[in-house]
């Protein structure tokens, strides 16, 4: 029962456009949202977070937003950029008994020059 | 940021044998260490969290008497998977929260170790 899901295996943006990428949840205990960037080989490293109580979050070129009654949230990177080239993974926190992370499966961007 | 480093980044073995994988954090003290295992084209599923110093908790579905986890210092958590067969063949990943750590974010990531069972 897959929780946290992204749809979208792969996206490919030029670069300079808007890259967005989709994540669905079906637990309402959720209360805190990541995205994680993956490099080949590397782990992931924390990009951008948001909290149940905001709808949008923004660093630099990236922006979270969150639509808590569609259970959705979406991440925003504009404009892209070739060394954002990357997976992304959204995970949630359950903020329910477990307090632990669920992860999504990935969506593999690619930012063509 | 904080670095965590995984040894070895690849094992290959027969089956029957047991394998045992290092997470270290290089620079800060992790109270916390998660294990994660991920299978191709699927999310990254927890396995377990260990504590320094106390016993690991297990997920449902992870058998603790297969996949040792030790968490003996402030920086190395071992995953040992005993017995290993094929259908254990999997990437593993380990993440590490650092003693003072707030926020879900400041959990870091280690590289990974790809294990193949023959």
């Amino acid at each position: 029962d897959q929780q946290v899901k992204q749809n979208s295996p792969s996206l490919s943006v030029q670069e300079g456009r808007i890259s967005i990428l989709n994540c669905d949840y079906t637990n309402s205990m959720f209360d805190y949202f990541l995205w994680y960037k993956k490099y080949p080989a590397e782990g992931p490293t924390f990009l951008i977070s948001i909290s149940s109580i905001k709808d949008k979050n923004e660093d630099g070129r990236f922006t979270v937003f969150l639509n808590k009654s569609a259970k959705h949230l979406s991440l925003h990177i504009v404009p892209s950029q070739p060394g954002d080239s990357a997976v992304y993974f959204c995970a949630a926190r359950d903020g329910g008994a477990t307090n632990k992370l669920i992860f999504g499966t990935g969506t593999l961007l690619a930012v063509q020059p | 940021g904080a670095v965590v480093s995984q040894h070895p980044s690849r094992v290959i073995c027969k089956s029957g044998t047991s394998v045992k994988i290092e997470c270290r954090s290089l620079d800060f003290q992790a109270t916390t260490m998660f294990w994660y295992r991920q299978f191709p084209k699927q999310s990254l599923m927890l396995m377990a969290t260990s504590n320094e110093g106390s016993k690991a908790t297990y997920e449902q579905g992870v058998e603790k008497d297969k996949f040792l986890i030790n968490h003996a210092s402030l920086t190395l958590s071992t995953l040992t998977v005993t017995s290993a067969h094929p259908e254990d063949s999997s990437f593993y990943i380990c993440s590490a929260r650092e003693r003072r750590a707030r926020q879900y974010n400041e959990q870091f990531f280690g590289p990974g170790t790809r294990l193949t069972v023959l």
